[in-house]
């Protein structure tokens, strides 16, 4: 158990669309990361959180992307105008403050049709 | 810039024997570097880590892993590879200047034959 949940675990949508992926990590991790997995590709980072601040974007966080933290404690990642290029999984990761590893959930998988 | 190139697509070997994945890095900094292992459609699993010290770090199941400076590498090894080793292992590289966000190489999928 590597204390980060995600939900929901898989999700078809139809172009156009709007979907909401939800990550849950526990209270130690303080910092929190979203990547983006395609087919045969390894995760690319997408943004970063320090407790409710959201610290670094990646390019590929288009305008219809958002991430939000606001307690600090749960992350929502929004995906709005959904295109078929937007399929992949989205994963989430946790980490302390105290520490050098991220621990990762296991993932949402979206299929844009 | 930092990239991780893993420069075997597949892999396959037969069971118990020897497995080597290999891992090049490009960072300018001592790096922390990460090897992890991936089940089709699940996450991904930490198998070792490495940030400083020893260069030969032991990870879980039976893994290990080689840090080479000279050689701008970090190969991951198994002496006896069992079956259910079958699955993707991806090798990163972690940004010690501030948001410790990772990059990763494009993964080695691994076969293990019976």
């Amino acid at each position: 158990d590597t204390g980060v949940s995600q939900d929901p675990r898989h999700k078809i949508t139809k172009r156009g669309q709007n979907v909401t992926f939800r990550c849950d990590p526990i209270s130690e991790h303080n910092r929190l990361y979203w990547y983006r997995q395609t087919l045969g590709q390894g995760p690319e980072f997408l943004t970063y959180f320090q407790n409710e601040a959201q610290l670094e974007k990646s390019r590929l966080l288009s305008d219809r992307f958002s991430a939000e933290r606001p307690k600090g404690s749960f992350s929502t990642l929004e995906i709005q105008r959904t295109e078929q290029g937007d399929s992949a999984m989205y994963l989430c990761a946790g980490q302390p403050n105290s520490g050098n590893t991220i621990y990762f959930g296991e993932g949402s998988w979206l299929t844009v049709v | 810039a930092q990239s991780v190139t893993q420069p075997d697509i597949h892999i396959t070997v037969s069971e118990g024997a020897s497995l080597e994945l290999r891992c090049n890095y490009s960072y300018g900094a001592t790096p922390y570097l990460f090897w992890y292992v991936q089940s089709p459609g699940q996450g991904l699993q930490l198998l070792l880590k490495y940030f400083s010290g020893d260069t030969l770090v032991q990870g879980i199941k039976g893994f290990e892993a080689e840090f080479k400076r000279s050689q701008s590498s970090f190969n991951l090894r198994k002496p006896s590879v069992h079956w259910s080793d079958a699955a993707e292992y991806f090798c990163a590289v972690g940004d010690s200047s501030g948001t410790y966000k990772y990059i990763f190489g494009t993964g080695t999928r691994l076969k293990v034959l019976a």
